[in-house]
């Protein structure tokens, strides 16, 4: 079946470095991509998403670069801040079904 | 106004208990979802819900049932509770016009014991 993974579970970085969370997914018929964070007691929040037919997308402080060729999704966030201590999580959707999302890497910032 | 909200946050009840978690959406989606979160993070779907379809994961027993009132609403309903329920419970909610986002409430913390 579909799987939706991450390389680590934990990533440890010091405030201001810049930091990147890996997803590998197993499905190439996925169309749509989505990377949530969910802090310490609440629910998971949407980051930033990209389509299949794009290979990078930019917000403010992260990125998200999408190799279909290896099935690799990846997150950045420049200039890493305490705040952005959380639970990563990536998500794949393919047409109409609902997204599966993927284990989750816990990003820790050290001020 | 909170987008997605469920209700209680949290929940202690001891096992054979039924109980049910309520959620609201104010967004105007048409589809709603309940996801499961385990001790180690992983989400799992468990339902999904629009005016037209339920969708059930099969994995989960039918011990747990979603119920839909209206458009809005999706409460999630657990007869004869067991240890292994305990987890956080997140109702969720979307739309194609709003780009398949799934918006997520905060969660209901579930313990048996």
């Amino acid at each position: 079946g579909e799987s939706v993974g991450l390389h680590l579970p934990t990533l440890s970085v010091q405030e201001g470095d810049n930091s990147i969370i890996n997803c590998a997914y197993s499905n190439s018929a996925s169309d749509y991509f989505i990377w949530y964070k969910q802090e310490s007691g609440k629910g998971p929040q949407f980051i930033i998403d990209i389509r299949s037919n794009m290979d990078k997308r930019q917000g403010q402080r992260v990125t998200v670069l999408l190799n279909k060729t290896v099935k690799h999704l990846s997150l950045q966030i420049a200039a890493t801040q305490p705040g952005d201590s959380a639970v990563y999580f990536c998500a794949e959707k393919r047409g109409s079904y609902i997204p599966t999302f993927g284990r989750g890497t816990s990003l820790i910032v050290h001020p | 106004d909170t987008a997605v909200s469920q209700t209680p946050k949290y929940l202690v009840t001891q096992m054979g208990n039924d109980k049910s978690i309520k959620c609201e959406q104010n967004l105007g989606h048409d589809t709603m979802y309940w996801y499961k979160q385990d001790s180690k993070k992983f989400l799992k779907i468990m339902f999904s819900y629009n005016n037209k379809e339920l969708i059930i994961n099969e994995t989960v027993p039918n011990r747990f049932s979603p119920k839909s009132p209206d458009k809005a609403h999706l409460n999630l309903h657990i007869n004869s509770l067991e240890l292994g329920d305990s987890a956080v419970y997140f109702c969720a909610s979307s739309s194609e016009s709003s780009g398949n986002t799934i918006y997520f409430g905060e969660g209901s913390w579930l313990t048996v014991v």
